[in-house]
């Protein structure tokens, strides 16, 4: 069995600070890595996502999370957040075969002006 | 032009009614979900479909039961509601097999306060 642990519950920023959201699992097989944000009183929508290739991955909106195989890990990473990134941040992993998605439980960012 | 939609958006009932949640995927999905959003926003899934065969079902009470009448449907019916069934609850779809498992696409969710 797989599970996710996201290490922060709540992490507060001030605008245009960077900011790092931290997410580590483990599985004892391949995996597939995903970051969902959930806005106030919305369904989750996904982030960013590594299935395959390249361990950096990118959002439209300027997040980045890097898979670190060796470390089980797949950081959330801005460099500058904004007070519309004010979110409820979920990581969440697939093993390679599974129809059983592991959410971790939550990282609520909050950006402060 | 709703990819996953729920209705009814907020559903307010007495303890011991049951009530149904409706959930409808226009992306041409093969898998579907039902998750719980407590409180605290911790997610529980509850059940999934691929094809409209039952393929999780978690320890969920047998009040509990999903119907899925096509691979675009998946509604949740809940008997005897119980305080502690108030609560958020996502549908959501996906796009799996053939060696690939994606990500998932959530519906608005509905607010269920059983009083």
């Amino acid at each position: 069995a797989q599970s996710v642990t996201q290490l922060d519950s709540q992490v507060p920023v001030f605008e245009e600070a960077p900011v790092e959201l931290r997410c580590n699992y483990s599985s004892s097989v391949s995996v597939y890595l995903f970051w969902y944000v959930q806005y106030p009183n919305q369904g989750l929508q996904l982030l960013l996502k590594y299935l395959s290739g390249s361990t950096l991955v990118k959002s439209i909106n300027g997040f980045e999370a890097e898979f670190n195989k060796s470390q089980t890990s797949f950081h959330l990473r801005k460099p500058s957040v904004h007070i519309s990134d004010t979110a409820e941040y979920f990581c969440a992993v697939r093993p390679g075969g599974s129809y059983i998605p592991t959410f971790g439980r939550g990282t609520s960012l909050i950006v402060h002006p | 032009d709703t990819a996953v939609s729920q209705t009814p958006k907020y559903l307010v009932t007495q303890m011991g009614n049951d009530k149904s949640i409706k959930c409808e995927q226009n992306l041409g999905h093969d898998t579907m979900y039902w998750y719980k959003q407590d409180s605290k926003k911790f997610l529980k899934i509850m059940f999934s479909y691929n094809n409209k065969e039952l393929i999780i079902n978690e320890t969920v009470p047998n009040r509990f039961s999903p119907k899925s009448p096509d691979k675009a449907h998946l509604n949740l019916h809940i008997n005897s509601l119980e305080l502690g069934d108030s609560a958020v609850y996502f549908c959501a779809s996906s796009q799996d097999g053939g060696g690939s498992y994606n990500e998932q696409f959530f519906g608005p969710g509905t607010r269920l306060t059983v009083l």
